[in-house]
């Protein structure tokens, strides 16, 4: 169980252009999910925290205008990276966490390898 | 504030030796530990997790971790390891903060696994 699909698994686009990468909870409802980006050789960083039906509480330092997430039900947030330059190119990650249990147990999306031409 | 401090960076062993990735956390409240690995370009997976149980955590592929408070400890062990161990190894806190739990992660450990 606890199955969070994440999709594209990789993407490749121009700059200037705009990605969405899509992140369902497959077998639970999450009211909350995490997007992070990970550098190569790096721990994850935690870009955003998304709530299902109010807006997404962004760390330090992310441009909220630039990745723009959306959580508008129990089983899907999307991360849209808007006009798109190579220096975003890196590995996003989603993870959600089941509902009410599991203190504090994260599952994680496969990620999207992200690159900007 | 909770913290958590992976020891090394990389591990290397000889496939069919033990393994032992170390953690070390800091937490005000009892916190949630969390393993995870990831394989190249892959997401995490949960290896084992401590939410205030039992202190030795049995987890998946033959992993195992205990918790221990007095030396805020939480390594991860293998008896034996095998080349398909090769991964990135990641220890996560995990404190309550106003209903929710925040969770912080170590650097990571890159373990490394020679015929």
């Amino acid at each position: 169980g606890a199955v969070v699909s994440q999709h594209p698994s990789r993407v490749i686009c121009k700059s200037g252009t705009s990605v969405k990468i899509e992140c369902r909870s497959l077998d639970f409802q999450a009211t909350t999910m995490f997007w992070y980006r990970q550098f190569p050789k790096k721990s994850l960083m935690l870009m955003a925290t998304s709530n299902e039906g109010s807006k997404a509480t962004y760390e330090q330092g992310v441009e909220k205008d630039k990745f723009l997430i959306n959580h508008a039900s129990l089983t899907l947030s999307t991360l849209t990276v808007t006009s798109a330059h190579p220096e975003d190119s890196s590995f996003y990650i989603c993870s959600a966490r089941v509902s009410g249990t599991g203190r504090g147990t994260l599952h994680f999306g496969n990620g999207t390898r992200l690159t900007v031409t | 504030a909770q913290s958590v401090t992976q020891l090394d960076s990389h591990v290397s062993v000889s496939e069919g030796t033990p393994v032992l990735l170390r953690c070390n956390y800091s937490s005000s409240y009892s916190p949630s530990l969390f393993w995870y690995v990831q394989h190249p370009n892959k997401g995490l997976q949960l290896l084992l997790k401590y939410t205030s149980a039992a202190t030795l955590v049995k987890g998946i592929n033959g992993f195992e971790a205990e918790f221990k408070k007095s030396e805020t400890s939480f390594h991860l062990t293998k008896p034996s390891a095998h080349m398909s161990d090769a991964a990135e190894y990641f220890c996560v806190v995990s404190e309550e903060a106003g209903g929710s739990y925040i969770p912080t992660f170590g650097r990571g450990t890159s373990l490394i696994v020679h015929p």
